[in-house]
């Protein structure tokens, strides 16, 4: 058990740009999630996979937000055109709906991103 | 729309003090409670969970949480807390089956040694 990994753990981009996001599950569990968190607040979530299929989104996630999972293993963030508001830590999270520990989540390190 | 209120958004205790840090939420139906802890430097890791049964929740390094129904409560304990406890603690709760954690604003404990 590796744990969820995520990549990079910082960015800093300009207002405007595109970035991505990845986010690697723990290998045997089928759901992903994805939440964002800033500074004195607890994680807000964004948005859901089952496997590949994304099954529940927030609506806190703007058009510039897309999410994909395409082969139901790692899955990607991406903000398009970033804005200041953007900038906040992007939390990844996975469960398995089975075994001891099924449905609890297990956190990621987190991607810092700053927009300039 | 569930939502999560932590009482305290600072607390600092000396060593070998006791702890309750409280958590109520705002859903009507059935849920499932988390604490999540995030140390310096680390990312966020469960220290208890209730689903059902016993409302007093044991957890892991000595913390405890109970569930309270009727007042919409899970409150977080420990009997004497260490310089090591210096984190800061989640409240989260999930509708039965449902799938998003709605966590709470958090609160940074800081233990004097």
């Amino acid at each position: 058990d590796t744990g969820v990994s995520q990549n990079p753990r910082h960015k800093i981009t300009k207002r405007g740009q595109n970035v991505t996001f990845r986010c690697d599950p723990i290998s045997e569990h089928n759901r992903l999630y994805w939440y964002r968190q800033t500074l004195g607040q607890g994680p807000e979530f964004l948005t859901y996979f089952q496997n590949e299929a994304q099954l529940e989104k927030s609506r806190l996630l703007s058009d510039r937000f897309s999410a994909e999972r395409p082969k139901g293993s790692f899955s990607t963030l991406e903000i398009q055109r970033t804005e200041q508001g953007d900038s906040a830590m992007y939390l990844c999270a996975s469960s398995s709906k089975w075994g001891a520990n099924h449905n609890e989540q297990f956190f990621g390190p987190g991607t810092r991103l700053t927009v300039l | 729309a569930q939502s999560v209120s932590q009482h305290n958004h600072h607390v600092i205790l000396s060593e070998a003090a006791s702890l309750e840090l409280g958590c109520n939420y705002s859903y009507g139906g059935t849920v499932n409670l988390f604490w999540y802890v995030q140390y310096p430097g680390q990312h966020l890791q469960l220290l208890l969970k209730y689903f059902s049964g016993d409302p007093l929740v044991k957890g892991i390094k000595g913390f405890e949480a109970e569930f309270i129904k009727s007042k919409f409560s899970f409150n977080l304990r420990k009997p004497s807390v260490q310089w090591s406890d210096t984190a800061e603690y989640f409240c989260a709760v999930r509708r039965e089956y449902g799938n998003k954690l709605v966590f709470g604003a958090g609160t940074i404990l800081r233990v004097k040694s």
